[in-house]
């Protein structure tokens, strides 16, 4: 089976950067997923890593380093709006994508 | 464009009955999946279909659960003798299909099911 690790919850304050951890367990995968979800909405897609790394889109940046089983999201500049949950998700696709979701991380941005 | 829908908004059902979850994609998205999401826990796969056929359906909890996709566009989830543990939201998502690179999934605004 499959399993990933993230913290629960984490708080920042505005204009600060953070660092979403996930760790993960798994015979094999494609990549490695981060959606954002508000409170009552739908999840939204951020990143994708397929090969070991750093991706870069915006103020969010996630990396990927399968000899550690390891990833993370990088918040940089945070914002208000940036308040929301954070789910890794490991990708089993082998030709289509098939997510497997962590538990997901309560990010609280505070003034 | 338009977004991926789903209808209703919310379920309330008295347990032992039958309920049915729609979901439209976005136009042209050949993939359409299935998950339950449960307060506090990240969205559980449930079934993903790649045009009308239903390719992988290990998510599906047990047979009373079922979903159907006949012209490989809008969904229908449908559970049977509902239980007060399938109260969840339900969420569809669909993609472009073939494996798009970036994996990005578009998901709809989910169905709150609540089994009395």
């Amino acid at each position: 089976g499959q399993s990933l690790e993230q913290p629960s919850e984490v708080t920042a304050v505005e204009g600060a950067i953070v660092q979403i951890n996930c760790t993960y367990q798994t015979s094999g995968f494609y990549g490695l997923s981060w959606y954002q979800q508000h409170d009552g909405g739908a999840p939204t897609f951020l990143s994708y890593n397929g090969l070991d790394g750093l991706e870069e889109t915006g103020r969010f940046s996630s990396f990927l380093s399968r000899s550690d089983s390891y990833g993370y999201l990088l918040l940089q500049e945070l914002q208000m709006k940036d308040s929301a949950s954070y789910f890794c998700a490991l990708d089993l696709s082998g030709g289509y994508n098939k997510l497997i979701f962590g538990a997901g991380t309560r990010l609280a941005v505070h003034p | 464009g338009a977004g991926v829908s789903q209808t209703p908004s919310n379920k309330v059902t008295e347990k032992g009955k039958y309920v049915e979850l729609r979901c439209d994609p976005i136009s042209g998205h050949t993939a359409l999946y299935w998950y339950r999401q449960s307060l506090g826990q990240g969205p559980e796969f449930l079934i993903y279909f790649q045009g009308t056929g239903a390719a992988d359906d290990s998510g599906l909890p047990n047979d009373r659960f079922f979903a159907v996709r006949p012209e490989g566009s809008v969904s229908t989830l449908k559970i049977q003798r509902t239980e007060r543990g399938d109260s969840a939201v339900y969420l569809c998502a669909s993609s472009l299909g073939g494996g798009a690179s970036n994996n990005e999934q578009f998901f709809g605004p989910g169905t709150r099911l609540t089994v009395l």
